[in-house]
């Protein structure tokens, strides 16, 4: 069973496209992040949302939490060949013993 | 800044044979996480450790074992390398479960 679905699992577009990568749960979360994972690195945080309801913007990258905290979705406006990578959302099991859990991962191809 | 610090970055490994991944940080970091990702996929928990002294399992703990004898040192061991074991590990820290995970840059492990 997966804690943290994540969707689409993968992702080609063309260069100006939108596009959006929904992370969903069934347990309510204290924070959500997301991670930017580019090939033969480890991933590198890009977000965390703490509050529900709450909207971050990071250039063309427009984060949100739901409302209930048990979601999280990542928009990409414009796609450039840039954001090509694997991007992860990851939540805290703090019922669970306290540990970092991921979800499977969008792989993204942006297209020039 | 060092970071985190994996070695070693590549092994190759024969069935049956045992190895130790390492994994120091430097951050004073009470949380650390041993991560397998296989191709295309996301991060899977095999060990993580709240603290000097405290170990406990992730999501894939078989043939695995940790230990964590200091703040700085999480490693990871193999006792029976098997071919579903080739994989690429990732060892990351974090001050909290809330906060940002800094990543080593992985180990690339091949059992053959």
């Amino acid at each position: 069973t997966q804690l943290l679905e994540q969707s689409p699992q993968f992702l080609s577009i063309q260069e100006g496209e939108n596009l959006t990568v929904y992370c969903n749960s069934s347990s309510v979360f204290s924070s959500l992040q997301w991670y930017r994972q580019e090939p033969g690195e480890g991933p590198v945080l890009l977000v965390t949302v703490v509050t529900g309801g709450e909207v971050k913007k990071l250039k063309r990258l427009t984060f949100q939490f739901g409302d209930a905290r048990k979601d999280s979705s990542l928009h990409i406006t414009a796609a450039q060949p840039g954001d090509t990578g694997l991007y992860l959302c990851a939540g805290p099991f703090y019922n669970q013993g306290g540990k970092l859990i991921f979800g499977q991962g969008t792989e993204l191809s942006v297209k020039p | 800044n060092a970071g985190v610090t994996q070695t070693p970055k590549f092994r190759i490994l024969k069935i049956g044979q045992s190895m130790t991944l390492q994994c120091t940080q430097d951050m004073n970091h009470n949380y650390m996480y041993w991560y397998r990702q296989d191709p295309g996929m996301g991060l899977k928990l095999i060990y993580y450790s709240v603290g000097a002294g405290i170990t406990d399992k992730g999501e894939v703990p078989n043939g695995y074992n940790v230990s964590r004898s200091t703040t700085e040192d999480f490693p990871l061991r193999l006792e029976l390398a098997a071919p579903s074991q080739t994989s690429v590990y990732f060892c990351a820290s974090s001050r909290n479960l809330d906060a940002e995970a800094f990543f080593g840059q992985g180990t690339r492990l091949t059992v053959v």
